[in-house]
């Protein structure tokens, strides 16, 4: 079946620090790949998106490369900052679904000052 | 503005009650969603729509029920039958095209007395 698998939180770094949270997929040819950022209390935003191999999604200084070989899609950015702080969750839409989405278990990033 | 409205913010049922978590939309959106997040589990489908009085099961629907009788409104029912019906429930919209983005609500927190 289609699956989602995100590397475990809390992920804490200080602020100006290398972010890598790490997203492997299992589907079935080519689904579109998304990571989505929670703040506290709110509901779910688009970050990026990719929706083919190799594509590159980026956003916000964040950026998440398709990886069909590895059947990856890390989040990385080169400076996170306090307001980067919130829950990151990579998600996909297998192919041929009309917009569902498979979500991982979320990652918990904590940037200190 | 154009958004996903979500009420109340928090919610508490009592046992054997049924209670109803509101979801509108404004975006002119087909497609609408409810999804379940339980800490450290991600989220998980639990009804979808893709059209106006056409709705169906996600992966959790046990204990739930939902209408589409118009096309900005998706309201979920928690049923007696949910015997753990405490989490953060999220309303999403969409085109129902398996790449694109969906807008969340900000959710609703329900909780049992």
């Amino acid at each position: 079946g289609n699956s989602v698998t995100q590397m475990e939180g809390p992920v804490t770094l200080s602020e100006e620090a290398f972010l890598t949270i790490n997203c492997t997929y299992t589907a079935t040819g080519y689904p579109s790949l998304f990571w989505y950022v929670q703040y506290p209390g709110e509901g779910l935003q688009l970050l990026l998106k990719a929706t083919k191999a190799d594509d590159k999604g980026s956003n916000k200084g964040f950026e998440a490369t398709y990886r069909k070989e590895t059947t990856s899609f890390h989040l990385e950015k080169g400076s996170v900052q306090v307001s980067d702080s919130a829950v990151y969750f990579c998600a996909l839409t297998p192919i041929g679904n009309t917009g569902k989405l498979i979500f991982g278990q979320g990652t918990t990033l904590q940037v200190k000052p | 503005d154009g958004g996903i409205t979500q009420s109340p913010k928090y919610l508490f049922r009592k046992e054997g009650q049924n209670v109803t978590l509101s979801c509108e939309q404004n975006l002119n959106h087909d497609a609408m969603y409810w999804y379940r997040q339980d800490p450290g589990q991600g989220l998980r489908l639990i009804y979808y729509s893709q059209i106006v009085n056409d709705f169906q099961k996600g992966d959790i629907a046990e204990g739930y029920s939902v209408s589409r009788e118009k096309k900005e409104s998706f309201p979920l029912t928690v049923t007696s039958a949910q015997k753990n019906p405490t989490a953060f429930y999220l309303c999403a919209s969409g085109r129902g095209a398996g790449n694109e983005k969906l807008f969340f609500g900000s959710g609703t927190q329900l909780s049992v007395l």
